[in-house]
């Protein structure tokens, strides 16, 4: 059964701390994501990687920075967190880049920065 | 305006209606995914597809390449069915990669 974790369903910062998201996942698959999610603007692309120490910007990178030391650990960190990065947070992976190939998402982080 | 367009945003029904969401988009796709997302956050994801019709119990997901439009259609739909379902498409990012851009989701509440 395919997986993917994320390392808190729910956290809370203050403005200005560094925030580490971590996100794992089981099925040896080479890309991976991080979307954050608002109401009334959808799932919106802020990193992805496709392959280990590869990374890309997706739509909204600014005051983000991602880490891909492992194959299976894809990690979104906050340099400095400002309340507009209260948001859900959502990773993604899936296999080689094959046309017919499905993202597998995993439950989300819900972040609140204060 | 956005590249992915869903109606409904909101969608009452009553249990055993028929209800269809509806997507288009303005860009070429190479593929389009139909996912489901319930309170608290998990998103499955229901098809893919890239032409014609795809069919999973009572979910029903059809494509038109030619008009840009998809529709997931939900036969005899029960209080279960009631999740955000978000449509989004498969564009090339550059060179022979991928990335998908999404839709705003489609509310579903579906009372008994």
């Amino acid at each position: 059964d395919v997986k993917v974790t994320q390392s808190s369903r729910y956290l809370v910062k203050r403005t200005g701390e560094k925030v580490f998201l971590e996100c794992v996942q089981d099925m040896d698959h080479e890309n991976m994501f991080w979307y954050r999610q608002d109401p009334g603007l959808g799932l919106r692309l802020i990193y992805f990687s496709y392959d280990v120490k590869m990374k890309e910007k997706g739509d909204i990178p600014e005051g983000y920075s991602v880490s891909r030391e492992k194959k299976e650990r894809f990690s979104l960190i906050l340099e400095s967190a400002s309340t507009n990065q209260t948001s859900m947070y959502l990773c993604a992976s899936r296999d080689a880049d094959s046309y017919q190939e499905t993202q597998y998402f995993g439950p989300g982080t819900r972040l609140l920065v204060l | 305006k956005n590249e992915v367009e869903q109606s409904p945003q909101n969608l009452t029904a009553q249990e055993g209606e028929f209800i269809t969401i509806n997507c288009s988009y303005s860009v070429g796709i190479s593929a389009l995914h139909w996912l489901q997302q319930h309170p608290g956050g998990g998103i499955v994801s229901l098809f893919m597809l890239s032409s014609g019709k795809k069919k999973h119990g009572r979910l029903i997901a059809t494509i038109n390449i030619q008009e840009k439009h998809s529709s997931l259609h939900i036969t005899a739909s029960h209080p279960r069915d009631s999740a955000v379902y978000i449509c989004a498409v498969k564009v090339r990012s550059g060179g022979s990669n991928y990335k998908l851009t999404f839709g705003k989701g489609t509310l579903l509440t579906v009372n008994p």
